[in-house]
């Protein structure tokens, strides 16, 4: 059964720094790594895809990369803002009941002014 | 283009009541699919469709129907309503190796 973990749970860090946050999924059969951000009280939305082929996504500040077989990926987010600041969920779409995404539990990101 | 909609935002009902929550998305997406998100558990995936006419059960199918009759809508039913069943409700939809799209949950209480 396929396992997402992300660590940390919780993350403060002053405006302006780089930072990365960890995923990682007991399963490498997987199609593709999807990384989503959730403000309080949303929905989920789409940061960035990342197909099993590729090794990173680059979005802005945002990039992530995929390594299946050591099973992990990291979304890095450069020179934080005040607004970055939501939790951050990391997803994988597995090759063995390709219609389920297994989520990790989150990691909830403030930047500090 | 409005994405994926669902309603209503917010809903309390009594023990045993029933109740459908809509979920409709626009952009001609053949999978779509139910989650419920709740503390320390994450996002659970409950009922999932390939297309119209085809549903399947994702982890946490028990006391919930649905249907896919077109391939817009994808309504998930509480046929008997449980205190367990409070939860934030997410439908999402996406076209086969794409990105998954969320709406923006319904917020349900069992009281």
């Amino acid at each position: 059964k396929q396992e997402v973990t992300q660590i940390p749970a919780a993350l403060s860090v002053p405006e302006g720094e780089n930072l990365v946050l960890n995923c990682s999924f007991t399963d490498s059969a997987i199609y593709n790594l999807q990384w989503f951000r959730q403000d309080p009280g949303k929905g989920l939305t789409s940061l960035l895809l990342i197909q099993s082929s590729q090794r990173e996504q680059t979005s802005g500040r945002l990039n992530a990369s995929l390594d299946k077989s050591s099973g992990r990926s990291t979304l890095y987010i450069a020179a934080s803002q005040p607004g970055d600041s939501a939790t951050y969920l990391c997803a994988v779409w597995g090759i063995q009941g390709a219609q389920k995404l297994v989520f990790g539990q989150g990691t909830r990101l403030t930047i500090n002014p | 283009n409005a994405g994926v909609t669902q309603t209503p935002k917010f809903q309390v009902l009594k023990t045993g009541q029933s109740m459908t929550l809509q979920c409709a998305q626009d952009m001609n997406h053949e999978y779509m699919s139910w989650y419920r998100q709740d503390p320390g558990m994450g996002l659970r995936l409950i009922h999932y469709s390939v297309g119209a006419g085809i549903t399947d059960q994702g982890e946490v199918p028990n006391g919930y129907n649905v249907s896919r009759s077109t391939t817009e809508d994808f309504p998930l039913r509480l046929l008997s309503a449980a205190p367990s069943q409070t939860s934030v409700y997410f439908c999402a939809s996406r076209l086969q190796g794409t990105e998954a799209f969320f709406g923006q949950g319904t917020r349900l209480t069992v009281v």
